[in-house]
């Protein structure tokens, strides 16, 4: 019952290096989301899919772009990593996001840009 | 826009002691209401909800009500053991992705 599954789970990037966080869910849920998690501040949402083919920006879109890539994963890509990108991330889904349907995490993506 | 305030933490209890986790929000509409936790290197489980005034949402020994009049979601526990150490965040949602509170650390000592 593996749930939510992130991949990896810490990476180190150089100022300017791009990559891609994977994330997988295996609970047939219609929504997906992204968030990073930063000391003092909680969690705040980074981009997330209502449903398979649609996305939308959350609260800290700016530096980031997604792809639900089908009802499974989501993914998330740094084009160009800055310093003030280093945070753990987090993966989560949802029945739906509408019916207010708690949220499924994976364990996190702690990445330090350097 | 919506916003959940936490209290600040660390919390530091001794076992079997009471716990008050202090949760205020600030929305329109009637959002549901949440308490999650987060286990050192582990993303976030659920805890406990409620989704409508007055309701009251309850899970291993943690309650907490859904207090419209005072916008509050206060998370409370009768007698906190060690392995309840962990983090705790208060969250709304209205139709949309969650909004998170800052987090309160609750450490619990033998």
């Amino acid at each position: 019952n593996a749930g939510v599954t992130q991949t990896p789970k810490f990476q180190v990037l150089k100022t300017g290096q791009s990559m891609t966080l994977q994330c997988a869910q295996d609970m047939n849920h219609n929504s997906m989301y992204w968030y990073r998690q930063d000391p003092g501040m909680g969690l705040r949402l980074i981009y997330y899919s209502a449903s398979e083919g649609t996305t939308d920006k959350g609260e800290v879109p700016n530096g980031y772009n997604v792809s639900r890539l089908n009802k499974r994963e989501f993914s998330l890509r740094l084009e160009s990593a800055a310093p003030s990108q280093t945070s753990v991330y987090f993966c989560a889904s949802s029945v739906d996001s509408i019916n207010n349907s708690p949220l499924h995490f994976g364990n996190g993506t702690r990445l330090t840009v350097t | 826009g919506d916003s959940v305030t936490q209290m600040e933490g660390p919390v530091t209890l001794s076992e079997e002691a009471f716990l008050t986790i202090n949760c205020t929000y600030t929305a329109t509409g009637y959002p549901s209401l949440f308490w999650y936790v987060q286990y050192p290197g582990e993303g976030l489980q659920l805890l406990l909800k409620a989704t409508k005034a007055d309701d009251k949402g309850s899970n291993k020994g943690f309650e907490a009500t859904y207090r419209k009049e005072t916008t509050s979601f206060h998370l409370e526990k009768g007698s906190v053991q060690v392995s309840d150490s962990a983090v705790y965040f208060c969250a709304l949602t209205q139709r949309r992705a969650l909004t998170f509170g800052s987090g309160t650390r609750l450490q619990v000592q033998p």
